[in-house]
């Protein structure tokens, strides 16, 4: 149980595109999504919190306008970076949080993100 | 951000050693978790521990809750090649829903 999926695996796109990461959680339902951007050789950074069928909290420095989050549903919570820029190329990993068991979270696969 | 502070950083053992990783805060966890992550993939969930003083296995694996509520570690018994990656602990802070993470310990094994 508590499967995290993430949609694509790898993505390699143009400077000024947009591109749109999915997280399903496959078997529980998940009220609150995680997302975070991982450099190489460090930690995982949060960057926001996203709340079923409400707006989502970003964390301080994390331009909303750039990373866009839509949690429309208790299995699905997209992560859109918009006009990306080389320097958005990252590990972009996102995490789902079961409220019947507690704390814990769950973590997708990660998607790398490569913006030419 | 607040982290949790972890160490060793990294490791570099032989097959067939014990390894032991700590995390310590200057805040209470009500919760401490244990993942370990393999090169290009997210971190997968080993062991969860929700009560102070517990200690709880998973295969090779062994975790406990410190009695403090600041601290946690984490035993690799018998290590084998596999068991090679980044391992982190991590936290949720009282009262938010959001995790903090140790700075992870990068296990290399020696055959």
């Amino acid at each position: 149980g508590a499967v995290v999926s993430q949609h694509p695996s790898r993505v390699i796109c143009k400077s000024g595109t947009s591109v749109k990461i999915e997280c399903r959680s496959l078997d529980f339902q998940a009220t609150t999504m995680f997302w975070y951007r991982q450099f190489p050789k460090q930690s995982l950074m949060l960057m926001a919190t996203s709340n079923e069928g409400s707006k989502a909290t970003y964390e301080q420095g994390v331009e909303k306008d750039k990373f866009l989050i839509n949690h429309a549903s208790l299995t699905l919570s997209t992560l859109t970076v918009t006009s990306a820029h080389p320097e958005d190329s990252s590990f972009y990993i996102c995490s789902a949080r079961d409220p019947s068991i507690g704390e814990t979270q769950y973590f997708g696969p990660g998607t790398r993100l490569l913006v030419l | 951000g607040q982290q949790l502070n972890q160490s060793p950083q990294s490791m570099f053992i032989q097959e067939g050693e014990d390894v032991s990783m700590n995390c310590t805060s200057s805040s209470i966890f009500n919760t401490w978790l244990w993942y370990k992550q393999d090169p290009g993939e997210g971190p997968v969930l080993l062991i969860a521990l929700y009560k102070a003083g517990e200690l709880t296995s998973n295969g090779r694996l062994t975790a406990q809750f410190g009695i403090t509520r600041k601290d946690s570690f984490l035993n690799i018994s018998a290590s084998i090649p596999s068991d090679v990656g980044i391992y982190f602990c991590a936290g949720p802070l009282l009262g938010a829903q959001k995790l903090v993470f140790g700075q992870g310990t990068r296990l290399t094994i020696n055959p």
